[in-house]
């Protein structure tokens, strides 16, 4: 079982372009959560997608925006990029079924926006 | 809503002395209660969590937490730490509901500095 794996595992972009990160879940997981790890800070949940669809979003601009596909995998995107947009961007999948599941996290993608 | 709070943002100690990691959460509704470790460019791994039942929870590497509903608190203890130790904890509530599997709200950290 490869967990919960992410991509890239860096990447640099300059302020104003946009941004799409990948994540592919752990097997027989359906739901997949993303998170904002800002430098020195714990992760802030951004949304949450279940059967193809935002299900909860934290407190985040419209900028921020993702996708999950048939295969669970999902993408966020993120637009008209800041420096503050600058983080460690987390990965979790879990499963809906049962609700004393865990959440497992993805290596995280390291965005730099200059 | 929920808010947790970690008391400590560095906790320096020696290698194998005990240590404990203070927790406190805030919530108007019930939770699950977690805490995680990330180690240095690393994601978050879980150390233990607590469910229901037993308010002592073992878990991983000699770790454990007691749950305190009384005073909304889970503090994390190792009786003896190793320099593999030396990371990053991360407390986290999820709120009881199904639909929330996925939904964490994470203090803002404690480093556990181990020295020789």
């Amino acid at each position: 079982d490869a967990g919960v794996t992410q991509s890239p595992t860096h990447l640099i972009k300059t302020r104003g372009q946009q941004v799409t990160l990948r994540c592919s879940p752990k097997s027989g997981h359906d739901t997949v959560s993303w998170y904002q790890q800002a430098l020195g800070q714990g992760p802030q949940f951004i949304f949450q997608y279940y059967e193809e669809e935002e299900r909860q979003r934290g407190n985040f601009p419209d900028r921020f925006s993702g996708h999950q596909f048939p295969n669970y995998s999902s993408e966020l995107n993120v637009n008209a990029l800041l420096l503050g947009d600058s983080a460690l961007y987390l990965c979790a999948s879990s499963s809906s079924r049962g609700v004393n599941t865990e959440a497992f996290f993805g290596q995280g993608t390291r965005l730099t926006v200059v | 809503a929920q808010s947790v709070t970690q008391l400590d943002s560095q906790v320096p100690v020696f290698e194998e002395a005990p240590v404990e990691l203070r927790c406190n959460y805030s919530s108007s509704v019930s939770v699950y209660l977690f805490w995680y470790v990330q180690y240095p460019n690393q994601g978050l791994q879980l150390l233990l969590k607590y469910l229901s039942g037993s308010t002592l929870v073992k878990g991983i590497n000699g770790f454990e937490a007691e749950f305190n509903k009384s005073q909304t608190s889970f503090h994390l203890r190792k009786p003896s730490v190793h320099i593999s130790d030396t990371a990053e904890y991360f407390c986290a509530v999820r709120p009881m509901h199904r639909s929330n599997t996925g939904k964490l709200i994470f203090g803002q950290g404690t480093t556990l500095q181990v020295k020789p």
